[in-house]
């Protein structure tokens, strides 16, 4: 596709549920983003990956939270024993190594009830 | 903690000039400006940035002062489809640059 896809959509879960959170960056883009967003804020940095490492991890509010990407493209974004403070919408953005303007997903509305 | 500020909303005519202001007094000689917008329930899109030149694109333009303290984002003649919230970041140039979103300033354009 020409943007940043990811899925699903929207999820809802019960507290104490682990989710799991999907993300297919631009073709060829190297560097990938996950941020959150709570409502009436601006997005929050959680990780920062290149290539397949994650090169910055310290957004990520608890070990909760976790995040993958195995081959270097898509990647997903973890939580375990989810809490309602978890709600939030959250954002995926990919870029090229140079000049990173980055390119931000649709995001994925998660509600913890 | 975001390093800009940003007037919390501003109106604009329908056809006119928006021109939105950022103080981010202490910017780094490393650091750049960026734009980005976010159009209710969407991603935010990027805009524009810029280092200390003053720079223009299909969509904006992007004034910096001398001292880098302060910049405007200009829409030169803002639509309907231009409400948003508008923010202004100062990071470092390269795709190792985590955003650090501040509240942003709502443009809310007016037939």
């Amino acid at each position: 596709g020409a943007g940043v896809s990811q899925t699903p959509s929207n999820k809802v879960t019960e507290k104490g549920k682990y989710v799991e959170l999907r993300c297919d960056p631009i073709s060829g883009h190297t560097a990938l983003y996950w941020y959150r967003q709570s409502l009436g804020q601006g997005p929050e940095f959680l990780i920062y990956f290149q290539g397949t490492g994650a090169a910055d991890d310290s957004g990520l509010p608890n070990d909760r939270f976790f995040a993958v990407r195995p081959e270097g493209s898509v990647s997903t974004l973890k939580i375990q024993r989810t809490e309602r403070g978890d709600s939030a919408v959250y954002l995926c953005a990919s870029s090229l190594p140079v000049l990173g303007s980055q390119f931000f997903g649709p995001g994925t509305r998660l509600t913890v009830l | 903690d975001a390093k800009t500020t940003q007037p919390p909303s501003m109106d604009c005519a329908e056809g006119r000039a928006a021109n939105l202001p950022c103080n981010h007094s202490t910017i780094s000689g490393n650091e750049y400006v960026y734009w980005y917008r976010q159009i209710h329930s969407q991603g935010p899109q990027y805009i524009i940035h810029g280092l200390k030149n003053n720079e223009t694109n299909e969509m904006a333009s992007l004034i910096i002062t001398e001292d880098r303290k302060s910049s405007t984002l200009i829409l030169p003649h803002a639509t309907l489809r231009d409400t948003a919230v508008y923010y202004c970041i100062v990071a470092i140039g390269g795709a190792t640059n985590k955003l650090i979103f501040g509240t942003g300033t709502l443009l809310a354009v007016q037939p």
